[in-house]
């Protein structure tokens, strides 16, 4: 059974027109994370939340934004998608912070027109 | 700062050959490694971990095991299948808990 789940695993979307991706996890963990994929690449963590406390990595985009209403949902918000931001999201989770074995989604491939 | 260097591929293999990747690592203290796994179209699967020297981490078939001494988590499988062909990434836990990543190698096993 899938335990963190990415809804779309394929999201079509135009240049500056704002875009969300959604992620919900069964695990009832703590902490849950964005991630930007691009092709070849090794995984770029944008920001994760942990409960409610909302931390940003130094150099993630203002463009890029998220939102976390409870445990199970996190959403990721593109502002004003751009051509650079087309990718693969990958959203994970982890029990805690110090145990940080991560579990990851399918991941939703963002294409941007 | 802390690193991972793995070695780059694409590595290319016939099914029932030998596997090793090798990851390098930079870092202060003792991190956690991990190896992910990356098949096509899917997000990330840990593969295996290990939290300290000399510790030995396995699954389906393969192992690495944590050299302090080389600071290094070479993964090796000793028969390799088709269905193994995926992206393979090591990866650290640093002292602020985040996950620092190598590059990935990617494996393509031909039948």
């Amino acid at each position: 059974d899938a335990m963190v789940i990415q809804n779309p695993r394929y999201q079509v979307t135009q240049f500056g027109k704002p875009v969300t991706l959604s992620c919900s996890q069964t695990l009832n963990h703590n902490v849950m994370y964005w991630y930007q994929q691009k092709s070849s690449q090794a995984p770029k963590l944008l920001f994760h939340y942990y409960d409610k406390d909302f931390n940003n990595e130094a150099d993630t985009p203002d463009n890029f934004q998220s939102r976390r209403p409870n445990t199970s949902f996190c959403f990721l918000d593109i502002r004003s998608p751009g051509l650079g931001d087309a990718a693969m999201y990958l959203c994970a989770t982890s029990f805690n912070i110090a145990k940080n074995i991560q579990y990851f989604g399918a991941g939703t491939r963002l294409s941007v027109l | 700062g802390n690193s991972v260097t793995q070695m780059e591929g694409p590595v290319t293999l016939s099914e029932e050959a030998f596997l090793t990747i090798n990851c390098t690592y930079t870092a202060t203290g003792y991190p956690s490694l991990f190896w992910y796994v990356q098949y096509p179209g899917e997000g990330l699967q840990l593969l295996l971990k290990a939290t300290k020297a000399d510790d030995k981490g396995s699954n389906k078939g393969f192992e690495a095991t944590y050299r302090k001494e080389t600071t290094s988590f070479h993964l090796e499988k000793g028969s390799v299948q088709v269905s193994d062909s995926a992206v393979y990434f090591c990866a650290l836990k640093d002292s602020n808990y985040q996950l620092i990543w190598g590059a990935g190698t990617k494996l393509i096993i031909k039948p």
